[in-house]
């Protein structure tokens, strides 16, 4: 079963919005990274935040982790057409099989001018 | 600049023909993937190698091999390919260990259509 499940699956705003995406998981983890597929594309890394981090900023990004609840959340700030992509997030298991990252399914996000 | 380039971006292949996927990066870096992407199902394990000649059974490795004669290159064979692997191969590496923090550096990814 997928370690993680984003949410929602696709989200459509107005360029200028701010979009949320959400994602759980279910094992402890060490990381939890973020990443995003421009249509037909190999996955690019845009942030990662640790286990111990709660809350972590890179330009327009903003990550949150709430281990308690086995979920992260992706915040993009002032849209643009150009964040128009799909966002996955990605856990390693804490513990052991430290080399395998492991994907959710993705949020499909549509930003429109 | 970091790269993993993937021979091959479209193929189409009949089913029971051996297919090669080759990935190569320039970045010395340790671990090698290879995931299969389809929709609703995101990206899915098939095989990793933390070293040259050295391999794992990721999530899904039944139909797969993998070859990692070199540390810059990472093969992935299907030694009789059937419709149902119709999908994209995303290669990927790492220098280190991805449960310290490391990052994957992904390909472009490799279109199958098995036939």
């Amino acid at each position: 079963s997928q370690q993680g499940e984003e949410d929602p699956q696709a989200l459509s705003i107005q360029e200028g919005e701010n979009a949320t995406m959400n994602c759980s998981y279910k094992t402890s983890i060490n990381n939890l990274q973020w990443y995003r597929q421009n249509s037909g594309r190999g996955l690019v890394h845009l942030i990662l935040i640790r286990s111990n981090e709660r809350e972590k900023h890179s330009g327009r990004l903003r990550v949150t982790l709430d281990t308690s609840k086995k979920s992260s959340s992706l915040l993009i700030t002032a849209s643009r057409a150009a964040d128009t992509a799909s966002y996955f997030c990605a856990t390693d298991k804490r513990g052991g099989g430290g080399n395998k990252l492991t994907f959710g399914t993705g949020t499909q996000l549509k930003v429109e001018l | 600049d970091v790269k993993v380039t993937q021979s091959s971006r479209y193929l189409v292949k009949r089913t029971g023909e051996k297919v090669f996927l080759e990935c190569v990066q320039d970045m010395d870096h340790e671990n090698m993937f290879w995931y299969r992407q389809d929709p609703g199902l995101g990206l899915r394990l098939i095989y990793f190698s933390y070293d040259v000649k050295m391999k794992e059974k990721g999530d899904i490795p039944e139909g797969y091999s993998v070859s990692r004669e070199k540390k810059e290159r990472f093969s992935l064979i299907l030694e009789s390919a059937s419709t149902n692997q119709t999908s994209m191969y995303l290669c990927a590496s790492s220098l280190w260990n991805v449960g310290s923090g490391n990052t994957i550096y992904f390909g472009e990814g490799s279109w199958l259509t098995v036939v």
